[in-house]
């Protein structure tokens, strides 16, 4: 079965500074596809970026782009440029590339930007 | 376009009563999903469709019972609430069911079983 870990419960970062959010997974699957998650306070869930597995070549919008390390089953998100309305919960989450609908999710990591 | 709305926000239930979480689309979205989030965990998949008569169990489906007779609307049901129910449930939906289609969230609502 898959399974999705993100290891910090916590991260803090300052305003206007880089902060990385770590995610690895578990699968034996070739095709794949990999998510970023934002969860602010209101609740709900708006998706910050998106990775195919078969592309080598990390996603990237805006300020945020990805470390998806195929070979060590990692997904790391990179925020640059701390905003305050970046403070949230962040999921990484996983999806098989067939007919399996289903998102395996990671526990979260709560993002705290100090001012 | 009001995206994906759910009714209530919040709800309070006794054990052993039913009631209808409501969840509504207006993108024409063929797949609509039903998730629960508990507290230091992920969200997990109840049930989903992939279009109007049509509807299959997720990952945590006891308990829950779903329809879709329209496009538009996906209700949950809990038959019989406990107390293991206390959670926020979330919908979603998607115009198509490859992993490329953006899924969309509603707002959530948070149930207390007492």
């Amino acid at each position: 079965a898959q399974t999705v870990t993100q290891s910090q419960p916590e991260m803090s970062v300052q305003e206007a500074e880089t902060v990385t959010l770590s995610c690895t997974y578990d699968t034996s699957e070739s095709d794949y596809y990999l998510f970023w998650y934002k969860q602010p306070p209101s609740r709900q869930m708006i998706l910050v970026i998106r990775q195919e597995a078969y592309k080598q070549q990390n996603a990237t919008e805006n300020r945020f782009s990805v470390n998806f390390q195929k070979a060590a089953k990692s997904f790391s998100l990179k925020i640059s440029d701390s905003q305050l309305g970046d403070a949230a919960m962040y999921f990484c989450a996983y999806r098989r590339g067939d007919s399996n609908y289903q998102l395996i999710w990671g526990a979260g990591t709560k993002l705290i930007i100090k001012p | 376009n009001a995206g994906v709305t759910q009714t209530p926000k919040f709800q309070v239930l006794k054990t052993g009563q039913s009631m209808t979480l409501q969840c509504a689309q207006d993108m024409n979205h063929e797949y609509m999903s039903w998730y629960r989030q508990d507290p230091g965990m992920g969200l997990r998949l109840i049930h989903y469709s992939v279009g109007a008569g049509i509807t299959d169990q997720g990952e945590v489906p006891n308990g829950y019972n779903v329809s879709r007779s329209t496009t538009e609307d996906f209700p949950l049901r809990l038959l019989s609430a406990a107390p293991s129910q206390t959670s926020v449930y979330f919908c979603a939906s998607s115009f198509g069911t490859s992993p490329t289609n953006e899924q969309f969230f509603g707002p959530g609502t948070r149930l207390t079983v007492l």
